[in-house]
């Protein structure tokens, strides 16, 4: 398995562009978490769902944010309008149903809003 | 809720010597999984060693182990013989299935730098 694969790696837009994050997990793997890094507050999970259905969405700072998870294997995060302060590296995780599986990281796309 | 605690922003090591991260952690449930993840300045978050609670048993991945103090909610990782490759931040971490649902749950990290 390829694992889980982000795109972009990078994105740089101008504020109150839309910007769109994406998402492939690991093929079986039921759960898909979507997390943003930054220096001053650490890993934050915003969202995650089981079998594409959104379960907790309360980390998600507000409704400039989005995700869909249309089926077993894509996922996205839309920001819109993207603001400087949303500057940070967002990851996508996927994990089997068990508690003992950790999650499997994507490489994380870093944005950059100017 | 299910907090993590990592009172050690950065260590340092000599290498081939020995280091010891400390992670605490509150919860009342009994049932849940412990997790220590690695990111290296690729920034790749890298699962590096997990823990079952209800196991006594201390669980070890080659030169990395926990120990696990499950009254004291205390959870460290022992890195051997450390290596330059060793050098990243390091992430403590909780997973269980009651209230804070199938989530993981961060400490703030630790960064380690292993001296040459």
């Amino acid at each position: 398995d390829a694992g889980v694969i982000q795109s972009p790696r990078h994105e740089v837009t101008e504020m109150g562009q839309e910007v769109t994050l994406r998402c492939k997990p690991i093929s079986g793997h039921d759960y898909l978490f979507w997390y943003r890094q930054t220096m001053m507050r650490g890993l934050e999970l915003l969202i995650y769902f089981n079998n594409n259905v959104p379960i907790d969405d309360s980390g998600m700072p507000e409704d400039r944010f989005s995700a869909k998870m249309p089926n077993a294997s894509f996922s996205t995060l839309k920001i819109q309008p993207s603001e400087p302060r949303d500057s940070a590296v967002y990851f996508c995780a996927s994990s089997a149903s068990g508690a003992g599986d950790g999650y499997t990281f994507g490489s994380g796309t870093r944005l950059t809003v100017v | 809720a299910q907090t993590v605690t990592q009172s050690q922003p950065e260590m340092s090591v000599q290498e081939a010597e020995t280091v010891t991260l400390s992670c605490t952690y509150d919860t009342s449930e009994s049932d849940y999984y412990l997790f220590w993840y690695k990111q290296p300045p690729s920034r790749q978050m890298i699962l590096v060693i997990r823990q079952e609670a209800y196991k006594q048993q201390n669980a070890t991945e080659n030169r990395f182990s926990v120990n696990f103090q499950k009254a004291a909610k205390s959870f460290s990782l022992k890195i051997s013989d450390s290596q330059l490759g060793d050098a990243a931040m390091y992430f403590c971490a909780y997973r269980s299935w009651g209230t804070s649902g199938s989530r993981l749950t961060f400490g703030e990290g630790t960064q380690l730098t292993v001296n040459p």
